[in-house]
């Protein structure tokens, strides 16, 4: 079936060590998004790629990267964790009309903080 | 700038009941409108979606959502909810002038007593 994977699931990382989340999509959708959630939130918006070109949220803090080597795969870089950067990270994609159809969602990967 | 809310945080029913989870948006335009299921620990799922026409919109798992312009709100219902109903459930406005995004509630988290 086509999806949307998360790795790791789990993901335990220290305090200020960088740490890389993957997506990957067998959808073929050209866009990817990332968001962020935290425990009782709305799901946050961090980035989102439209094929090759990425669109930052504003109120991203530059703590936040992201890479989208092909089609496939996009990551979520870390850069300095800090304890508030605990939270679960969604991976989702659209086939560009997304506020049309919906995304389709990974099923995230917990991030802690130590 | 879009805006969802939703007004409960959490919901407890008893197994069999009917159930109604409201939601209301903040849109200038034709809303784009939709309800997502995360269950524990895992990603979102899309259970219905509302695009024109038809203000009743049928989803999955027997959920239902009706659309009221007058009023801004789409609440989500079904009519027996079964224990593994149990689950937070988010609703969410499409903008398709802001990079096509998924503006999200805060969500409702739904308890199903036995």
């Amino acid at each position: 079936d086509a999806m949307v994977i998360q790795n790791p699931r789990y993901q335990v990382t220290q305090f200020g060590k960088p740490v890389t989340l993957s997506c990957s999509q067998t959808l073929n959708h050209n866009v990817m998004y990332w968001y962020q959630q935290k425990s009782s939130q709305a799901p946050k918006l961090l980035f989102h790629y439209y094929d090759k070109d990425f669109n930052n949220e504003a109120d991203t803090p530059d703590n936040f990267q992201s890479r989208r080597p092909n089609t496939s795969f996009c990551f979520l870089d870390i850069r300095s964790p800090g304890l508030g950067d605990a939270a679960m990270y969604l991976c989702a994609t659209s086939s560009g009309g997304g506020a049309f159809y919906g995304y389709t969602f990974g099923s995230g990967t917990r991030l802690t903080v130590v | 700038a879009q805006s969802v809310t939703q007004p409960d945080i959490h919901i407890t029913v008893s197994e069999g009941a009917s159930l109604e989870l409201r939601c209301n948006y903040s849109y200038g335009a034709t809303p784009y409108l939709f309800w997502y299921v995360q269950s524990p620990g895992q990603g979102l799922q899309l259970l219905l979606k509302y695009f024109s026409g038809d203000t009743l919109v049928q989803g999955i798992k027997g959920f239902e959502a009706e659309f009221k312009r007058s009023q801004s709100s789409f609440n989500l219902r079904k009519p027996s909810v079964h224990w593994s109903d149990a689950a937070e459930y988010f609703c969410a406005v499409g903008d398709t002038g802001g990079g096509n995004k998924l503006t999200f509630g805060t969500g409702t988290q739904l308890k199903v007593e036995l």
